[in-house]
């Protein structure tokens, strides 16, 4: 079983929609980023959280560190939001904080 | 200010030989971190260097190694290439290290052949 695990996996949606990305993870952490992959494109660092919520325009994150749970809420979804979201956790250990540890990205559509 | 450089863009080369790949950071970030992403395994830690140190460390073969320099540019090196070591390498750079927010290069689309 992956340590971090996104749902769901693909999505396609009409253009308004409210969208839910979700991801768990099973180890301590640090903290935790979300991050968006456009086809072809590079990577863009959309929040790092370590708690309670974060808001940048329409994208809204939320992490529960005791149920080991976040989520990824896009309001008035847009064709151009269509991307690859990956989830990523910076695990912490007794010795330290050990590098980032990712989940498989969940592929989102928008349709116009 | 410039973003996060990564050179080459592109590279092709056969099994057996070795490969160095270069990072820029944006100015002022002190850490540097690599990553392997390809279609079968997704994005994969493979380093963080920060103030030329290794801080941290994923789970590859000694073939990959890294360094980081005194102006913080860092460079990874791959020895022995193999097919499977085909893939998109990225770093990223960052104020302090992992746990805050990482801004990442374009990559550089290794080829073996």
């Amino acid at each position: 079983k992956n340590e971090v695990e996104q749902s769901p996996q693909n999505l396609t949606a009409q253009e308004g929609e409210f969208i839910t990305i979700n991801c768990s993870y099973s180890v301590g952490i640090s903290a935790l980023h979300w991050l968006q992959q456009h086809p072809g494109g590079g990577i863009v660092s959309l929040f790092m959280l370590s708690s309670g919520k974060k808001k940048h325009g329409r994208l809204i994150a939320t992490i529960n560190i005791q149920e080991k749970h976040s989520s990824l809420h896009i309001t008035a979804s847009h064709p151009r939001d269509s991307a690859v979201y990956i989830c990523a956790v910076r695990r912490s250990s007794g010795g330290g904080a050990d590098g980032l540890t990712f989940g498989k990205g969940t592929h989102l559509i928008i349709q116009p | 200010k410039a973003g996060v450089t990564q050179t080459p863009r592109y590279l092709i080369k056969t099994r057996g030989q070795q490969v160095t790949l270069s990072c820029s950071p944006i100015s002022g970030h002190r850490s540097v971190s690599w990553y392997q992403q390809t279609p079968g395994q997704g994005l994969q830690f493979l380093f963080e260097y920060f103030s030329e140190t290794q801080r941290n460390k994923g789970n590859f073969p000694g073939r990959f190694s890294g360094r980081q320099f005194s102006n913080s540019r860092s460079e990874m090196n791959v020895s022995t290439l193999e097919l499977g070591d085909s893939a998109l390498y990225l770093c990223a750079s960052s104020s302090r290290g992992l746990g805050e927010k990482l801004f990442f290069g374009s990559g550089t689309q290794l080829s073996v052949l």
